[in-house]
């Protein structure tokens, strides 16, 4: 199975600011023949079930603010947000897609300095 | 409006059996791959199952293979989760979760999920 580790596991960003977490697989999850990254992100609030944020490493969801954004390739990938808003206050997960079972990381829990 | 509805969940004994339903709208059902993803209290995502969308494959994860049993019927909207000899460690929410991308072959990523249902495994 594929490992995926993200770091850190907590992160406290003052309002306004970037946050940025980290997310590294143990098996590349680039797909030569399509150029794709098999590789998404959610956002879990207290109390919810999980959202899907963007996929295929950089493509976000219809809907999902502009300040959410995905990067990296291979092994090594990065959610950023731009600036921090309250209601961005969550658990956030990667998963990758490459190969059975999919798998997620631990989560990173991003909160407000 | 896509809606994933959950039931079944609830407090069983270690060793017995529940059976998990997930009642989908919204969306053309038969066109795409589901799967259930639970979540212990507190701890992180973990997939459990998956389903074709014409059910000609399912995947488990190690941790419930050959315990659990994933299926679906189309012409309900409806996808269930067996689940026999249960264990302290199956205790979790369980989401039932729809698979991004139509007529996929295999697991892909998740576009929506239900609001869950717990299931506590304790004597």
């Amino acid at each position: 199975d594929i490992v995926m580790t993200q770091s850190p596991d907590s992160l406290a960003v003052s309002l306004g600011e970037r946050a940025t977490i980290n997310c590294k697989s143990s098996h590349s999850v680039f797909y030569i023949a399509n150029k794709k990254n098999y590789l998404a992100w959610y956002q879990q609030k207290p109390g919810q079930s999980p959202k899907l944020l963007i996929s295929w490493a950089s493509t976000r969801e219809s809907g999902v603010p502009d300040r959410f954004s995905g990067s990296g390739s291979g092994t090594d990938f990065t959610l950023t947000i731009s600036s921090l808003q309250a209601e961005d206050v969550a658990v956030y997960y990667c998963q990758q897609y490459d190969s059975t079972p999919p798998t997620f990381g631990q989560g990173t829990k991003v909160e407000i300095k | 409006e896509v809606q994933l509805v959950e039931s079944g969940g609830g407090l069983v004994q270690p060793g017995r059996s529940l059976r998990l339903s997930c009642a989908a709208s919204g969306f053309t059902f038969d066109d795409y791959a589901m799967h259930w993803v639970r979540q212990a209290p507190g701890k992180g995502l973990e997939w459990v199952s998956g389903i074709s969308w014409k059910s000609d494959w399912t995947e488990y994860a190690d941790s419930v293979k050959g315990r659990f049993t994933i299926s679906r019927d189309n012409a309900k909207n409806s996808l269930y989760l067996q689940m026999n000899s249960l264990r302290v460690e199956d205790t979790a929410f369980y989401y039932c979760v729809k698979d991004g991308l139509s007529l996929a072959g295999r697991p892909e990523y998740f576009d929506y999920w239900g609001q869950g249902t717990l299931v506590t495994v304790s004597s």
